[in-house]
């Protein structure tokens, strides 16, 4: 059964904190996300990995970073949290290669409130 | 950029046929159109998706127009666990970078 999972389901920062957000896939996918969602705005993406030490901007990259030293995991950095941070963010990872783009495979979420 | 219309939220009874639709009159030759959806308290999960022609799967049903700018899933028998945020989205040509909309959420009536 494939499975993503993330560190935290719920996790309370303070303002100024740096804060590590991990992400772990057990299906030896090629790429992976990180979005952030909020009510009325949908899910957003903020970085993408289309494989080891590889990365690309999402829409909303501004304040976040990503690392990705193994293939099975991702991690979303946040160096300096802020409220505005204040989100539920989701992780998800997709084979890739072939002619037609397959499923992405969501965690069950991160609920991230900075305070 | 390619993005999806889709109705706010629809309502339907337990046990009877769902069509969901989405429109996406900008739509390009080599984007996908996915279909994904959100239980409560989770993370999105695919359902279906198709290119031109119509598709089935377990979950669910995907007719898409003949001109690509609209489609329709279909839950031919919606249960209440059905109930949820199904979410009309794009994947543009081979880059895999999903565009999400804003979803219908979808409502059983026992």
């Amino acid at each position: 059964d494939v499975k993503v999972t993330q560190s935290s389901r719920y996790l309370v920062k303070r303002t100024g904190e740096k804060v590590f957000l991990e992400c772990v896939q057990d299906m030896d996918h090629e790429n992976m996300f990180w979005y952030r969602q909020d009510p009325g705005l949908g899910l957003r993406l903020i970085y993408f990995s289309y494989d080891v030490k590889m990365k690309e901007k999402g829409d909303i990259p501004e304040g976040y970073s990503v690392s990705r030293e193994k293939k099975e995991r991702f991690s979303l950095i946040l160096e300096s949290a802020s409220t505005n941070q204040t989100s539920m963010y989701l992780c998800a990872s997709l084979l890739g290669g072939g002619q037609a783009p397959n499923e992405q495979y969501f965690g069950p979420g991160t609920r991230l409130t900075v305070t | 950029d390619a993005k999806t219309t889709q109705p706010n939220s629809m309502e339907s009874n337990e046990e009877e046929p769902v069509h969901l639709p989405c429109n996406h009159s900008t739509i390009s030759g080599t984007d996908y159109i996915h279909w994904y959806r959100q239980l409560p308290s989770q993370g999105p999960e695919y359902v279906i998706h198709g290119l031109t022609s119509n598709v089935n799967n377990r979950m669910a049903s995907l007719a898409i127009a003949e001109d690509r700018k609209s489609s329709t899933l279909i839950l031919h028998r919606a249960t209440l666990r059905d109930a949820a945020v199904y979410y009309c989205i794009l994947i543009l040509g081979s880059n895999y970078q999903l565009i999400w909309g804003a979803g219908t959420k979808l409502i059983i009536k026992p």
